[in-house]
């Protein structure tokens, strides 16, 4: 599996967008990009996920870039409710789905 | 969307008790579910791989026989810490993904299970 690396904290004032980076130098041609978030004592909750193209939800927006070394997952108008870990992950279709988490980046909204 | 129900959320219970823990898809089917554990401050660990109508796949280093996993249909798994102690004392986290959708479709999870053996 290709292996990803993300800040481990950042800090984000609330009504701004917040940039979460994550690099995946080692991603193959057929790894997708998945983004999750880990809110306190709950389960991982589903953002988004991406092949190459650029992708949008109603959550957030997923940036890879062209060489899909690295990709940037965007939140528009953060809230004090995105305070979380998230976790960017890289998986093949092959792989049976197995999800292996890293340690991910703890993002504070602060007012 | 797509629900994902685990039951009990929380559970208290002595030593050298076993202790079953159910994870069932709710609006859709799932040949596969996941099993995670989660200690304080540390990220999700893949336990195993629950496979409907076969034996588990474990991850390296977790126990089988202490971890059983029984997956008896498309909606629900199940996962019994036999004889817990209080090392066992932690999160445990369901995890399935819709068979009926196309091949890269997300996981999805439930809320977890808090476990802690006295």
């Amino acid at each position: 599996d290709a292996k990803t690396t993300q800040p481990p904290s950042m800090d984000c004032a609330e009504g701004r967008a917040a940039n979460l980076p994550c690099n995946h130098s080692t991603i193959s041609g057929n790894e997708y990009v998945y983004w999750y978030r880990q809110i306190h004592s709950q389960g991982p909750q589903y953002i988004i996920h991406g092949l190459k193209n650029n992708e949008t939800n109603e959550m957030a927006s997923l940036i890879i870039t062209e060489d899909r070394k690295s990709s940037t997952l965007i939140l528009p108008h953060a809230t004090l409710r995105d305070t979380a870990v998230y976790y960017c992950i890289v998986i093949s279709r092959n792989q049976g789905g197995k999800l292996i988490f890293g340690q991910g980046t703890e993002l504070s909204v602060k007012p | 969307g797509a629900v994902v129900s685990q039951h009990p959320s929380w559970v208290i219970c002595k030593s050298g008790t076993s202790v079953k823990i159910e994870c069932r898809s709710l609006d859709f089917q799932a040949t596969t579910m996941f099993w995670y554990r989660q200690f304080p401050k540390q990220s999700l660990m893949l336990m195993a791989t629950s496979n409907e109508g076969s034996k588990a796949t474990y991850e390296q280093g977790v126990e089988k026989d202490k971890f059983l996993i029984n997956h008896a249909s498309l909606t629900l798994s199940t996962l019994t810490v036999t004889s817990a102690h209080p090392e066992d004392s932690s999160f445990y986290i369901c995890s399935a993904r819709d068979d009926g959708r196309y091949s890269n479709q997300p996981q999805h999870f439930g809320d977890g299970t808090r476990l802690s053996i006295l």
